[in-house]
């Protein structure tokens, strides 16, 4: 199985900070990864589909880059309502997996 | 739009068998461009992959599950089910549907949730 490992695991920031959020998989999954954001409350949001295409709806100050195994999620303009806890997902095989999370908090 | 709600007992005895039902609005799992996802997140945990069901029959679980879940849908194509058999307090989570695409696998559509406890 492929394992996903997120880095950090928590980051506090200020409003209007670049912040990035890390991704490795344990094999090369190519650009099969999404990620997400999660609140409490409320199912996980797709914010970036194959590695690098942002979703429709999502503001552009998130992006996403990377390929084989190493992955970045990147919030160039940190804003308030950008807390919670974001997870990287690979589909390049079964099982699929999500890494462990990093939840982002406002200093 | 598809909507997905997901229903069940939120109370589950250890040993015995999880039931959940997703029921779709707005559309049906008939149409052979998605996957019909469940995922859980235990609490103060990550989310976690069960398995999916897509509409030819085929299904993957997650083989973390040893065997224990199965997924199926009704006549009608508008409600998913998972049963967990065998739960302990390790299956204790909230229980997410999600619609994803073939080709990307991307969760677009999630229902909102239900928390299962499995205690005694």
């Amino acid at each position: 199985d492929i394992q996903m490992t997120q880095s950090p695991s928590s980051l506090s920031a200020s409003v209007g900070d670049r912040v990035t959020i890390a991704c490795q998989a344990s094999q090369d999954i190519h650009y099969y990864l999404n990620w997400y954001q999660h609140k409490p409350g409320k199912p996980p949001k797709l914010l970036i589909y194959d590695a690098a295409n942002l979703e429709t709806g999502v503001p552009s100050r998130f992006s996403g880059s990377g390929s084989e195994t190493d992955f970045t999620l990147t919030i160039t303009s940190l804003q308030p309502e950008d807390i919670g806890t974001y997870y990287c997902q690979h589909y390049d095989s079964l099982p699929y997996s999500f890494g462990q999370g990093t939840k982002l908090e406002i200093k | 739009q598809v909507q997905l709600q997901e229903s069940g007992p939120g109370l589950v005895k250890p040993s015995q068998t999880l039931s959940l039902t997703c029921t779709v609005s707005g559309g049906s799992i008939r149409g052979n461009a998605y996957y019909w996802t469940w995922i859980r997140q235990p609490a103060g945990k990550g989310l976690e992959w069960i398995g999916h069901f897509y509409v030819s029959g085929r299904t993957s679980y997650n083989p973390s599950l040893k065997n224990r879940v199965t997924m199926s849908v009704d006549t009608s194509k508008t409600q998913l089910f998972l049963r967990l058999m065998s739960v302990t307090a390790a299956d204790t989570a909230i229980y997410y549907c999600a619609r994803s695409q073939l080709i990307e696998n991307a969760f677009r559509v999630w229902g909102p949730g239900t928390m299962v406890t499995v205690s005694s």
